[in-house]
């Protein structure tokens, strides 16, 4: 079942600007992790972060998780044209083994 | 979308016949899955399998079965009596059980888009 929400469901900006995602889930978790899908095809791992992290880094992005509120932000910094595509998390449950719970996404358009 | 491999990108199933879907990867991992993806909308997990010769149902494995006789190789076959079977069908892997956060990234294939005529 898909406890990950994800919001906003849609995004437009101008190229050049931030953009921000944030992604909610219901029970603890063991990491969550940022995908992104580019239309028609694939999911692509961006970036994890565990549970006792609080903000992670890979260059454009920046991620934070709050166990508290039960929520992670991404964040693109001086987005590109390119970096139009949908984006989901995905969270590992405690005890879920390997298997991990995908949000409904964000459809990111950045126009050019 | 490297490592794994989606055949064919785009099928298109007759009513009552069943159709099957390839994933092979060759990556060396031991987990493998199969998600559904509807227009605009995120993953559900239909059929999971963690080893060679086992697997299990996800959320919605009504209508679909999987067999994995191969640890490169997880065939998923749409039958007849999946009454809705128009979507994007995503396979993806995960990484050796030794390695504590690596198995827990999924690496995906192209995906098939199945239509019905």
């Amino acid at each position: 079942s898909q406890q990950g929400e994800e919001d906003p469901q849609a995004l437009s900006i101008q190229e050049g600007e931030n953009a921000t995602m944030n992604c909610s889930y219901k029970t603890s978790i063991n990491n969550l992790q940022w995908y992104r899908q580019n239309s028609g095809r694939g999911l692509v791992h961006l970036i994890l972060i565990r549970s006792n992290e609080r903000e992670k880094h890979s260059g454009r992005l920046r991620v934070t998780l709050d166990t508290s509120k039960k929520s992670s932000s991404l964040l693109i910094t001086a987005s590109r044209a390119a970096d139009t595509a949908s984006y989901f998390c995905a969270t590992l449950f405690n005890n879920a083994g390997n298997m991990l719970t995908f949000g409904g996404g964000t459809r990111l358009m950045v126009k050019p | 979308d490297g490592g794994i491999t989606q055949s064919p990108k785009y099928l298109f199933r007759k009513e009552g016949q069943n159709v099957t879907l390839s994933c092979e990867q060759n990556l060396n991992h031991d987990a493998m899955y199969w998600y559904r993806q509807d227009p605009g909308q995120g993953l559900r997990l239909i059929y999971y399998s963690q080893i060679v010769n086992d697997f299990q149902k996800g959320d919605i494995a009504e209508g679909y079965s999987v067999s994995r006789e191969k640890k490169e190789s997880f065939p998923l076959t749409v039958t007849s009596a999946q009454k809705n079977p128009t979507a994007f069908y995503l396979c993806a892997s995960s990484g050796s059980r030794d390695r504590a956060i690596a198995k827990n990234i999924q690496y995906f294939g192209a995906g098939t888009r199945l239509s019905v005529l």
